[in-house]
């Protein structure tokens, strides 16, 4: 399978505990982004990389959220001290314009 | 701020009919106009899209309409049929370095095709 992958699909966690998500990118693709979709809302932009640099990273994404991109290939999304307000689906895309989005991690916090 | 707008919230349409979904922007930036289709527990998957050079594109059964001046954009689904029932979701991105490829996502459209 050559498309994007993310692991876990589902996450349950008791509030207050750390979690981390990992995306594994197409291979060729240089821009890597991190998407946050709630029930009933479009996608929502929380941080890119391109290689191994983060370049940018939105409001949405508090001092309680990391992301790394160590060497240029899959990155994770760590997420300290989770809140219930921090469920969601998380979602990880690859590509420039063109963006081809994986199947997404579902985080429940209890 | 919701920097895309699309209506409507959903619609239900027979099997064999037009979809339409509506999107407007604000932010001049915008340059890449692309359209998902998103079903239960899925990622989005790009479905067509279009920059603002052109007004129209058509792929199979989808097309976009593009109207530069009003700001607004527009996805025509043609003989609808059950198998695209999902969730449509509107997108831009901006042609600036920085933030190229960062897509601004509408609120979404769920589509229901009635056999």
């Amino acid at each position: 399978d050559t498309g994007v992958s993310q692991n876990p699909r589902h996450k349950i966690t008791k509030r207050g505990q750390n979690v981390t998500f990992r995306c594994d990118p197409i291979s060729e693709h240089n821009r890597l982004y991190w998407y946050r979709q709630t029930l009933g809302q479009g996608p929502e932009f929380l941080t890119y990389f391109q290689n191994e640099a983060q370049l940018e990273k939105s409001r949405l994404l508090s001092d309680r959220f990391s992301a790394e991109r160590p060497k240029g290939s899959f990155s994770t999304l760590e997420i300290q001290r989770t809140e219930q307000g921090d469920s969601a689906m998380y979602l990880c895309a690859s590509g420039a314009r063109q963006q081809f989005f994986g199947p997404g991690t579902r985080l429940t916090v209890l | 701020q919701q920097q895309v707008k699309q209506s409507p919230q959903s619609l239900i349409v027979q099997k064999g009919g037009i979809s339409i979904i509506n999107c407007a922007y604000e932010n001049t930036a915008f340059d890449y106009f692309p359209w998902y289709q998103q079903f239960p527990g899925k990622g989005p998957a790009l479905l067509i899209a279009i920059r603002p050079d052109v007004s129209e594109k058509k792929e199979g059964r989808f097309t976009i309409s593009f109207n530069k001046s009003a700001k607004q954009f527009s996805l025509h689904i043609m003989d609808s049929q059950p198998g695209d029932s999902a969730t449509y979701f509107c997108a831009a991105s901006p042609m600036t370095t920085d933030s190229w490829g960062k897509l601004q996502f509408g609120a979404g459209t769920q589509v229901v095709v009635t056999p």
